[in-house]
């Protein structure tokens, strides 16, 4: 069975810093990984999409990893700001559905 | 842009009660899925559907039933609400292959059942 971990749970660093988010899979036989962000209360907003053919996804000031054979992705964001805190979500299809991990809290300091 | 909505973002409701949340995608996908939302537990899917008419069960369908009678609109039936309901649903849609393409979700539904 597939499971998805996020690590940390919770991070917070002040505005300006670059920093990453992990996020591991049991199982590389995945046919995608998203990055998905939710802000409280509200529904996900997806970021990036990974191939599984993939090695990285930019948009902005975002970039995503992905090593199958290590069972890994990570979501890079540079120089961040206040309006970057969420959750952000990590999920990898498989078959029909989508797995997600259990997010991580994200909060800039200004 | 692609649009998820649901029908209510806020709804209580009392023990027993038989509850519908209604959801709606404007871009023709084929694709459409129930999640509930739980601290601690993450987003776990109910039930999904890859066609009108068609559904299948997703990690917990214990307690739920869906419809699907057109393309563009999904409904999850809670026919005797319980208290351990309580939660965050999420719908969400996805354009033609699933494995290739970005799933959208509505904006979700807080449903308490009292």
């Amino acid at each position: 069975k597939q499971e998805v971990t996020q690590i940390p749970a919770a991070l917070s660093v002040p505005e300006g810093e670059n920093l990453v988010l992990n996020c591991s899979f049991t199982d590389s036989a995945i046919y995608n990984l998203q990055w998905f962000r939710q802000d409280p209360g509200k529904g996900l907003t997806s970021l990036l999409l990974i191939q599984s053919s993939q090695r990285e996804q930019t948009s902005g000031r975002l970039n995503a990893s992905l090593d199958k054979s290590s069972g890994r992705s990570t979501l890079y964001i540079a120089a961040s700001q206040p309006g970057d805190s969420a959750t952000y979500l990590c999920a990898v299809w498989v078959g029909q559905k989508l797995v997600f991990g259990q997010g991580t809290r994200l909060t800039i300091n200004p | 842009d692609v649009k998820v909505t649901q029908s209510s973002r806020y709804l209580v409701k009392r023990t027993g009660e038989k509850v519908f949340l209604e959801c709606v995608q404007d871009m023709d996908h084929e694709n459409m899925f129930w999640y509930r939302q739980d601290p601690g537990l993450g987003l776990r899917l109910i039930y999904f559907s890859y066609d009108v008419k068609m559904k299948e069960k997703g990690d917990i369908p214990e307690g739920y039933s869906v419809s699907r009678e057109k393309k563009e609109r999904f409904s999850l039936i809670l026919e005797s609400a319980s208290t351990n309901q309580t939660s965050m649903y999420l719908c969400a849609s996805i354009l033609g292959g699933a494995h290739s393409d970005t799933q959208y979700f509505g904006p979700g539904t807080r449903l308490t059942v009292l």
